[in-house]
């Protein structure tokens, strides 16, 4: 079945380290691909995506992440995380790039530690 | 800026109750969508719209309805509000290949 994997459900990093947050994703060809971040009490708002071209993408906030077709995983990285990178992130496809009907994983609660 | 709202933050319904879920776009986009997120289930597509009047089921429909008489607005109704449908509601409208959300409401059924 098609499906969008995050198979860290909570990471706790300190303030500075580098961050990593998981993502694969289980469709035949290569969909779009966005990472969205919800802090508290919020919407969620874009972090970055990739749809084509060079597959290290940069967003906002620091954030960035690279497409691996041969694993099928779109990781979100940061080098060194603030403490307002708490948050919940979400990773989500569109798996037929451009129908706009985004599968979202599970997401991944981040706590950072000052 | 882009900007999506929805009507309430938090509400407290009974359950039977018939509850509208109101979210307003100000970005002139097409497609507007209703998810609910629950814990370590993500967000579910509930349904989305593509046009004024037009409608598609998403992933779990049952028991919602919508409606998009305008453009600008796209409704959720729980037709008679079960305590299984307590959950936060987000609405996305879509523009420039990217959803973008409103803050979602908070939805307690009793």
């Amino acid at each position: 079945a098609q499906s969008v994997t995050q198979p860290d459900i909570h990471i706790t990093v300190s303030e500075g380290a580098s961050l990593e947050l998981r993502c694969n994703y289980s469709y035949g060809a290569t969909p779009y691909l966005f990472w969205y971040v919800q802090s508290p009490g919020q919407g969620l708002q874009l972090l970055l995506k990739y749809f084509s071209g060079d597959t290290l993408v940069q967003g906002i906030k620091g954030f960035e992440a690279e497409f691996k077709r041969s694993q099928s995983s779109f990781n979100l990285r940061k080098p060194s995380v603030h403490w307002s990178d708490a948050a919940e992130y979400f990773c989500a496809v569109d798996p037929t790039s451009g129908t706009y009907k985004y599968i979202f994983g599970t997401g991944t609660r981040l706590k950072v530690l000052a | 800026d882009v900007k999506v709202t929805q009507s309430s933050r938090y509400l407290v319904k009974r359950t039977g109750e018939k509850v509208f879920l109101e979210c307003v776009q100000d970005m002139d986009h097409e497609n507007m969508f209703w998810y609910r997120q629950d814990p370590g289930l993500g967000l579910r597509l509930i349904y989305f719209s593509y046009d004024v009047k037009m409608k598609e089921k998403g992933d779990i429909p049952e028991g919602y309805s919508v409606s998009r008489e305008k453009k600008e607005r796209f409704s959720l109704i729980l037709e008679s509000a079960s305590t299984n449908q307590t959950s936060m509601y987000l609405c996305a409208s879509q523009g420039n290949d990217e959803q973008y959300f409103g803050p979602g409401t908070r939805l307690t059924v009793t």
